[in-house]
């Protein structure tokens, strides 16, 4: 059964840290790992990765995958209150056809 | 359109009842997933289709859950003799897919489903 665990499952850090969340993965046929957002009902995508120590970024978002080990790390930079919602980790297995397995989620809040 | 549709947005339903849920996919995405977020939970797949066949359906919890996808675009989330544990939300996603390329999925707003 594919698994993803996610951590910590709650963070409340002041605007202007750095977070890091992490996300450690069991699947069969690992195609992708992504990462969203979500604030209110729907996930936003955030990343998607395929491949392991290639770093991808947005703005003061950045994601890197090591397929090795199992895991992914999310990290934000200089948070923001907008910054506070739930981080999702999906993975993307294949077995006879794709699905994603989520993790619980990392509920971050920025406080002013 | 811009974005996965869904519709309706909430429903409210009695214990036993039949309902169905739609989902609009981006034009053009192929694959179209639907998941189930119920409070407090993480997302849960329940099924996944490529044009209109459902090569996974190992998802759906129950025989009362079922989905069809007619012309490769609209998908409908059926649930038979609804039961308070359906209470959640129900979300879709679609995504481009040829084979041995990956896309990212996008979601739509989802529907929340409430049975009493």
């Amino acid at each position: 059964e594919d698994k993803v665990v996610q951590s910590p499952l709650s963070l409340v850090v002041h605007e202007g840290d750095t977070v890091t969340l992490n996300c450690s993965y069991e699947v069969t046929n690992f195609r992708s790992l992504l990462w969203y957002k979500q604030e209110k009902k729907a996930p936003t995508f955030l990343f998607m990765l395929t491949s392991s120590g290639i770093e991808k970024k947005s703005g003061r978002l950045s994601s890197i995958l090591d397929k090795k080990e199992l895991f992914s790390i999310l990290n934000i930079t200089a948070t923001q209150t907008g910054d506070s919602a739930i981080y999702l980790c999906a993975v993307e297995g294949w077995r006879g056809g794709s699905r994603l397995t989520f993790g619980e989620g990392t509920q971050l809040t920025v406080n002013p | 359109g811009a974005g996965v549709s869904q519709s309706p947005s909430n429903k409210v339903t009695e214990k036993g009842k039949d309902v169905e849920l739609r989902c609009d996919p981006i034009s053009g995405h192929t694959a179209l997933y639907w998941y189930r977020q119920s409070l407090g939970q993480g997302l849960e797949f329940l099924i996944y289709f490529q044009g209109n066949s459902a090569p996974d359906k190992s998802g759906l919890p129950s025989d009362r859950f079922s989905a069809e996808r007619t012309g490769g675009s609209v998908s409908t989330l059926t649930i038979q003799r609804t039961q308070q544990e359906d209470s959640a939300v129900y979300l879709c996603a679609s995504s481009r897919r040829l084979a041995g390329t990956i896309y990212e999925q996008y979601f739509g707003p989802g529907t929340r489903l409430t049975v009493t």
